[in-house]
């Protein structure tokens, strides 16, 4: 069974430019979330997203967005990059209900210069 | 509002010794906690989770967990650590009313010496 794949590995930009991380859910997960990995912050929530809705939001600005497709893969956009922006950015999937764990992927490292 | 607190930065044992890594967590409804560990330059892996039941639950690699509701803890234990057990490990809750959100702790590096 193939995991949770994300792309590109890495990606770098510059301040004020926008950036676009794509992830790919287990083959039958219809939730996707987004987490920021900043050094020394842990794991800090983004978004949910189920059946093509986003479902819940962490407390990050408006600049941070994403969409979900019919295929529940999904995509995180983040516009006017700042450098604090600069994080790994991980996706995860599930199976619906909060009783499922949720599966990781390796991640985008996104450097702003 | 959920959240977890970690309340060690890092944990030491040596290898063959028990291990504990602790972890607190507070809901207003009923928890669903998990432990997830990532080993450097991998994505976060799930361990274990307790949903209902036994208090002790079984994951991976030979860990548990015990789930305290008077204490609200569900700290992870394994008997008998192994160097390859070193890692960054992270407690996590959902409300099991609102099933998407998760919220992480800050997490715990353990390290294990030969």
């Amino acid at each position: 069974e193939a995991g949770v794949t994300q792309s590109p590995t890495h990606l770098i930009k510059t301040r004020g430019q926008q950036a676009t991380l794509r992830c790919s859910p287990i083959s039958g997960h219809t939730s996707v979330y987004w987490y920021q990995q900043a050094l020394g912050l842990g794991l800090q929530f983004l978004l949910w997203y189920d059946e093509g809705e986003e479902r819940n939001r962490g407390n990050f600005p408006p600049r941070f967005s994403g969409r979900q497709f019919p295929n529940y893969s999904s995509e995180l956009n983040v516009n006017a990059l700042e450098l604090e922006d600069s994080a790994l950015y991980l996706c995860a999937s599930s199976g619906w209900g909060s009783y499922n764990e949720q599966f990781f992927g390796p991640g985008t490292r996104l450097t702003v210069l | 509002a959920q959240s977890v607190a970690q309340p060690e930065d890092q944990v030491n044992v040596a290898e063959g010794n028990p291990l504990t890594v602790k972890c607190t967590y507070s809901v207003s409804g009923n928890p669903y906690l998990f432990w997830y560990v990532q080993y450097p330059n991998r994505g976060l892996q799930f361990l274990l989770k307790y949903i209902t039941g036994d208090n002790l639950v079984k994951g991976s690699y030979g860990f548990e967990a015990e789930f305290n509701k008077s204490q609200t803890s569900f700290h992870l234990k394994k008997p008998s650590a192994l160097v390859s057990d070193s890692a960054l490990y992270f407690c996590a809750v959902k409300e099991g009313t609102n099933a998407g959100k998760s919220t992480f702790g800050d997490g715990t590096t353990l390290t294990v010496k030969p």
